[in-house]
């Protein structure tokens, strides 16, 4: 069974930095592209960022471009967001998400986690 | 990266069929077949109903329907109920190569 746990959401000033963490089990991790995307508050989906299976291609939404880092670790199937420069508007739940295809585009998720918090405010 | 352009909301009844548009740019969903559609329940995770554009992941009842024309794409839900009522959302890859959403459509089950 394919699991997605997200963890390191916090309460964090504006400017600060957070790192998040996806561990994943259930499927041959390495195989396959994962992204973060971020529902803020009573708002839709956004995707944020997309790493593929060897970690060699990294993707991102102009909103984070610069201030967030996608990486992962295949040796612990875990997926990482590191997030500088917080502001207000980064507020919203962030999910991981498996890419439906073991490719290196991100296309469409088959399995999404439960989603932590981010909250920035002071 | 602008997102898509969804309905904010459609409506229908009990064993009705209803219709939600998305609409993209040449620079999405005109230029891939990489259109997919997901439905969430409140304070529930996305779930994925159709991808690349028509097909639906094993499990998702054969109610939802998905096309394509130009720059739009539809998701079409046959024979309503209760438990369809929720919110769907559109995305697309892009020539980008990332992915957009759309702004989301809530759909009532009258």
């Amino acid at each position: 069974e394919v699991q997605l746990l997200e963890s390191g959401g916090t309460l964090v000033q504006p400017g600060g930095s957070l790192r998040l963490s996806c561990a994943a089990s259930g499927f041959t991790f390495s195989s396959y592209a994962m992204s973060w995307v971020r529902q803020a508050p009573g708002k839709g989906l956004e995707w944020v960022s997309g790493i593929s299976g060897s970690g060699g291609s990294t993707y991102y939404a102009d909103s984070v471009k610069g201030r967030f880092t996608i990486s992962r670790d295949n040796s612990k199937n875990t997926l990482y967001l590191q997030m500088n420069s917080l502001r207000a508007e980064d507020t919203a739940v962030y999910y991981c998400a498996k890419d439906l295809r073991g490719t290196a585009m991100v296309t469409v998720f088959d399995y999404w986690g439960q989603g932590t918090l981010v909250t920035v405010s002071s | 990266q602008s997102a898509l352009t969804q309905p904010a909301s459609v409506s229908g009844s009990p064993g009705q069929s209803i219709t939600i548009s998305c609409t993209g740019t040449s620079s999405d969903i005109g230029g891939y077949n990489y259109v997919s559609w997901y439905q969430q329940h409140p304070g529930k995770a996305p779930k994925l109903m159709i991808y690349d554009v028509s097909n639906r992941p094993s499990g998702v009842s054969n109610r939802f329907s998905g096309s394509k024309s130009g720059n739009t794409a539809s998701l079409t839900i046959s024979g309503l109920q209760a438990e369809d009522e929720a919110h769907y959302y559109c995305s697309s890859y892009t020539s980008s190569t990332t992915l957009v959403f759309g702004g989301g459509t809530k759909l009532t089950v009258l």
